[in-house]
């Protein structure tokens, strides 16, 4: 699995625009970027996911360098219920289909008044 | 909506027990995943199943085994239960791209 380097905690005023960036500069170039939240004693939640290009879903948008070493989650106006543990996967295949996920340790994002 | 249930939110189990713990997906999905989060150390895969009675090992399966009769239901067994399996404990399944997560089961082993 290729493995990815996020930053432990980042901070973001309410209304702002939250950069939450990624490293994962071994990525195949068959394999995805996913992006997965947790909010407080919940389960992790699916945001969005890419292999080449810029994603956008009504949650969040994923920019991907050309390179594909690395890529930004974008939440365009955050507010306090986008406080959670954010974390970056990189999607490696296994046997039978599906998706296999390594999670890291992810981004703590506090979104503050 | 995709239903992804737990049998308990918190359990406590003493030494030596032998501990299940169930997961219920209503979605027909075909892989399902057993996780376990620690602080620092994040989500760590524990075993995965792509079918019916078909089973992998994930990055931590010591000390547990997987059942999987149907497909709608995907148990962890805690053979003998010991403090360092004290975890939270995240079932999930998928059909393509999206895992959907069930809400953790809080285990304490004492």
């Amino acid at each position: 699995d290729a493995k990815t380097t996020q930053p432990t905690s980042m901070d973001c005023a309410e209304g702002r625009a939250a950069n939450l960036p990624c490293n994962h500069s071994t990525i195949s170039g068959n394999e995805y970027v996913y992006w997965y939240r947790q909010i407080h004693s919940q389960g992790p939640q699916y945001i969005i996911h890419g292999l080449k290009n810029n994603e956008t879903n009504e949650m969040a948008s994923l920019i991907i360098t050309e390179d594909r070493k690395s890529s930004t989650l974008i939440l365009p106006h955050a507010t306090l219920r986008d406080t959670a543990v954010y974390y970056c996967i990189v999607r490696s295949p296994f046997t039978g289909g599906g998706n296999k996920l390594t999670f890291g340790t992810g981004t703590q994002l506090k979104v503050e008044l | 909506d995709v239903k992804v249930t737990q049998s308990s939110r918190y359990l406590v189990k003493r030494t030596g027990e032998k501990v299940f713990l169930e997961c219920v997906q209503d979605m027909d999905h075909e892989n399902m995943f057993w996780y376990r989060q620690d602080p620092g150390l994040g989500l760590r895969l524990i075993y995965f199943s792509y079918d019916v009675k078909m089973k992998e090992k994930g990055d931590i399966p010591e000390g547990y085994s997987v059942s999987r009769e149907k497909k709608e239901r995907f148990s962890l067994i805690l053979e003998s239960a010991s403090t360092n399996q004290t975890s939270m404990y995240l079932c999930a399944s998928t059909l393509g791209y999206e895992q959907y997560f069930g809400p953790g089961t809080r285990l304490t082993v004492t």
